[in-house]
């Protein structure tokens, strides 16, 4: 069974749209993340999940909005899609905030047409 | 920033030669990661060093990390054309609550 996954992997659509991408993970973990990479590679934290309390929310549009209805599920929420949204975004999840590796799902590719 | 910084970016070597990636951070740590990633895939863990730790070793990974330089070095001995891929290593801040990425260095071993 795959331990992160997140749907769908491919996801094209045009600018304004509102969409979604799920994430899921059967680890039992407490703490789940959204990260977003650019075309550079470039990895950047989004969001960190913990007992379903928002520890951080970093520098990211309000556009953005993560739901975490529990433990094991944290999806992301995109309001009015604009062309620099295009990347590749990355759920992970780990035992704890400290000391833990992070497991990774398989990515989405976001293409903002 | 928090994010680290690996050098170099992109490292190109024959199949069995070792390959050496180096990263650098900015703030204290609690430890650093590192982590593979495969073109088109997620990434993957591979080794996790403890900051009051100056060396670990797992299968033909060595990690070494100097807190005092706020550096950190992975080889990859004996490589493999199966090596190929982004290595990233990632950091753990005192004060933070999140991993924080390097930029990544990308490895082709030529077969």
């Amino acid at each position: 069974d795959t331990a992160v996954s997140q749907t769908p992997k491919y996801l094209v659509t045009q600018m304004g749209n509102d969409k979604s991408i799920k994430c899921e993970q059967n680890l039992g973990h407490d703490t789940m993340y959204w990260y977003k990479q650019d075309s550079k590679k470039f990895l950047k934290i989004m969001f960190s999940y913990n007992n379903k309390e928002l520890i951080i929310n970093e520098t990211v549009p309000n556009r953005f909005s993560p739901k975490s209805p529990d433990k094991a599920h944290l999806n992301l929420h995109i309001n009015s899609l604009e062309l620099g949204d295009s990347a590749v975004y990355f759920c992970a999840s780990s035992r704890s905030t400290r000391n833990a590796e992070a497991f990774f799902g398989q990515g989405t590719r976001l293409t903002v047409v | 920033s928090q994010q680290g910084e690996e050098d170099p970016q992109a490292l190109s070597i024959q199949e069995g030669e070792n390959a050496t990636m180096n990263c650098s951070y900015k703030t204290s740590i609690n430890n650093l990661q590192w982590y593979r990633q495969n073109s088109g895939r997620g990434l993957v863990h591979l080794i996790l060093i403890r900051s009051n730790e100056r060396e670990k070793h797992s299968g033909r990974l060595r990690v070494t990390l100097d807190t005092s330089k706020k550096s950190s070095s992975l080889l990859i001995t004996a490589s493999r054309a199966a090596d190929t891929a982004s290595y990233f290593c990632a950091t753990d801040g005192t004060g933070a609550n999140n991993l924080f990425f390097g930029t990544g260095t990308r490895l082709t071993v030529i077969p």
